[in-house]
């Protein structure tokens, strides 16, 4: 099982900050195979990134994803108010399909 | 409009049994794969199960292999989830989701549903 660790656990910015989320897999993934979603209380994850650094349908590009090896990152540029919430990567390139940990963005 | 509604979820004692529906709309259902996530408690997302759009394959997360059986009725545009043999463990928001594209079953999941709660307890 390809384990996906993402850090930090818990990101403390202000609106317009930018943002840098990262997530390591335990083993070497194909960077078409990775995604991120944020998800905000009480609702269900949104598709934000697929293959590592396309942004889904309606995804402001304030977001971006990016790959170097087995390390992925997903930075957004200027943080605005509905920006906070928990972001998961995934990867759906072997199964099982896993997700990381998340990482919650905070309002500083 | 493309809609995954997810249904069934319930209160059910340890080993007992549970049947979750997922209803689609607003595309053609059987030329997708669907997924099924589930969410403990303020815990991260957990994938459970996937089919492909025929049907004809089918994976599961090991800690629920045996257990459960992910299958869909492409006339009806439904996705169920038979799950047998409930553990307190299993106690989660369980969300059904859409592969992103048509094809290869290894994709993206584009479109969820709001969830249904599975509560585990005696």
């Amino acid at each position: 099982e390809i384990v996906l660790t993402q850090s930090p656990g818990t990101l403390s910015l202000s609106p317009g900050e930018r943002a840098t989320l990262s997530c390591r897999a335990s083993q070497s993934v194909d960077s078409l195979y990775i995604a991120w979603y944020q998800q905000k209380p009480g609702q269900a994850p949104r598709l934000l990134i697929y293959a590592a650094s396309n942004r889904a349908t309606g995804i402001p590009d304030r977001f971006s994803g990016s790959v170097s090896g087995t390390d992925f990152t997903l930075i957004i540029t200027r943080l605005e108010a509905e920006d906070f919430a928990v972001y998961y990567c995934q990867q759906y390139g072997r199964s099982p399909w896993t997700f990381g940990q998340g990482t919650k963005v905070e309002i500083k | 409009e493309v809609q995954l509604l997810e249904s069934g979820g319930d209160l059910v004692q340890p080993g007992g049994s549970l049947r979750l529906s997922c209803a689609a709309s607003g595309f053609t259902f059987s030329t997708y794969a669907i997924t099924w996530v589930r969410q403990a408690p303020g815990k991260g997302l957990e994938w459970v199960a996937h089919i492909s759009g025929s049907g004809d394959r089918t994976f599961y997360a090991d800690s629920v292999k045996g257990r459960f059986t992910i299958s869909r009725d492409n006339s009806k545009n439904t996705l169920s989830l038979q799950m047998n043999s409930l553990r307190v463990e299993d106690t989660a928001v369980y969300y059904c989701a859409k592969n992103m594209l048509s094809g290869d079953m290894r994709n993206a999941f584009d479109v969820w549903g709001q969830g249904t709660m599975v509560t585990v307890s005696s």
